[in-house]
């Protein structure tokens, strides 16, 4: 079955640690999005990447960081400079430019809580 | 102000009622349109998307695009209590340089027995 997975489901961070949040795709998707979730806000984006070896910030970019070294994977990690990080986590993912790129498709999401 | 508005309700109706969830928004650029539904701790799926004006229609939703009043609406007729979620509106530009969605709040409906 093609799709979005997202892992861990549920991740508990502690004071000071970094957390890293996994999503991975086998849509064959050029284009990766990370999300944030919170209660009457919507979702904001926090980064994205059109091509592999490339990204971008998005609106709310501070205290997280990304990678993008394979096309099917675009972890998330979530630094201690991130003061605020509980929260919905999604991932999505699209073709890409030129080609229904405005079609986003999203993971289940990781519930991330601070301990 | 912000680029997409959305009444985060919550909506209560019956079960047959036909509902009528709306988002306004700000960018004369926007171009595509879409749906998404999202149920309780789970991750959006699209449900509906538009390009410019007019409706679309797929079973018991439609989906309608007034650009020249900047408003959009999605429609579900006999709505049934699995259709009690939070529905998010987005919407984007046709600019080549960005794949950015902007997203509505949502709004939460719940369809009662």
């Amino acid at each position: 079955d093609g799709g979005i997975t997202q892992s861990p489901k549920y991740l508990f961070r502690k004071e000071g640690q970094n957390v890293t949040l996994s999503c991975e795709q086998n849509l064959n998707h050029d284009a990766m999005y990370w999300y944030r979730q919170d209660p009457g806000q919507g979702l904001r984006l926090i980064y994205y990447s059109q091509i592999v070896n490339d990204f971008q910030k998005g609106d709310i970019a501070e205290g997280y960081s990304v990678s993008r070294e394979k096309k099917e994977s675009f972890p998330l990690t979530v630094t201690s400079a991130q003061k605020n990080p509980t929260a919905f986590y999604l991932c999505a993912s699209s073709h890409g430019r030129g080609r229904l790129q405005e079609t986003q498709y999203f993971g289940p999401g990781t519930r991330l809580l601070v301990l | 102000q912000k680029e997409v508005e959305q009444d985060p309700g919550p909506l209560s109706v019956p079960e047959g009622a036909i509902v009528s969830l709306n988002c306004t928004y700000s960018n004369s650029a926007f171009q595509y349109f879409m749906w998404y539904r999202q149920y309780s701790r789970k991750g959006p799926e699209l449900l509906m998307y538009t390009y410019s004006s007019g409706n679309k229609e797929d079973g018991r939703f439609t989906a309608q695009v007034d650009k020249s009043s900047k408003y959009i609406s999605l429609f579900i007729r006999d709505s049934q209590p699995s259709d009690s979620a939070t529905y998010l509106c987005a919407m984007s530009s046709l600019s080549y340089n960005t794949d950015k969605l902007i997203f509505g709040t949502g709004t939460r409906l719940q369809v009662f027995p």
